[in-house]
């Protein structure tokens, strides 16, 4: 069993949608970040967070220390919201070595 | 925000032949810097984490022979695929970790597609 579990795997939206993608990991964190990977492969981080809610734009990051579990929202998706959104936790401990573990991953595609 | 850069961004090579990757934090120092690996379809997988100034940290699995990693300077990671093959074809993905307050954020290259013909 995978450390950190997405889902779903695949999402298929209408633009304007509102989207969840879910994640849920089963060790001790100290953060946990949400990415975005667009079909050309470059990663752009969109939030890391270790506890309650955080807001850009139309995205929306919680988390729940207690449950293990984070969301992303998209509100009012769009289109170019198509990527892949990968969710990854990082271990505990304080320092710059810390990993990242990823999960595989939700596609999602907003169709116009 | 914190920028990073990796070149080349797409390289085909001969099997055989050695590839150098570089990473590059471009507005920030970067004491520590990661190497990942990414299959069609599959999830990051970190093959190593490389401190300026210090060997490099292989995953379990990851031969440490065939992908040599420097990283001399506190903006500049290389990564060198050695007598490279088929199947080390993949996608590679650096990242460096910069100050962010109290904490470290990792901030993403955008990534070098590797062909082995």
């Amino acid at each position: 069993k995978n450390e950190v579990e997405q889902s779903p795997q695949n999402l298929t939206a209408q633009e304007g949608e509102f989207i969840t993608i879910n994640c849920s990991y089963s060790v001790g964190i100290s953060a946990l970040h949400w990415l975005q990977q667009h079909p050309g492969g470059g990663i752009v981080s969109l939030f890391m967070l270790s506890s309650g809610k955080k807001k850009h734009g139309r995205l929306i990051a919680t988390i729940n220390i207690q449950e293990k579990h984070s969301s992303l929202h998209i509100t009012a998706s769009h289109p170019r919201d198509s990527a892949v959104y990968i969710c990854a936790v990082r271990s505990m401990g304080g320092g710059s070595n810390y990993k990242l573990t990823f999960g595989k991953g939700t596609l999602l595609t907003v169709n116009p | 925000g914190a920028v990073v850069s990796q070149h080349p961004s797409r390289v085909i090579c001969k099997s055989g032949t050695s590839v150098k990757i570089e990473c590059r934090s471009l507005d920030f120092q970067a004491t520590t810097m990661f190497w990942y690996r990414q299959f069609p379809k599959q999830s990051l997988m970190l093959m190593a984490t490389s401190n300026e100034g210090s060997k490099a940290t292989y995953e379990q699995g990851v031969e440490k022979d065939k992908f040599l990693i420097n990283h001399a300077s506190l903006t500049l990671s290389t990564l060198t695929v050695t007598s490279a093959h088929p199947e080390d074809s993949s996608f590679y993905i650096c990242s460096a970790n910069g100050r962010q307050g109290p904490s470290y954020e990792q901030y993403f290259g955008p990534g070098t597609r590797l062909t082995v013909t």
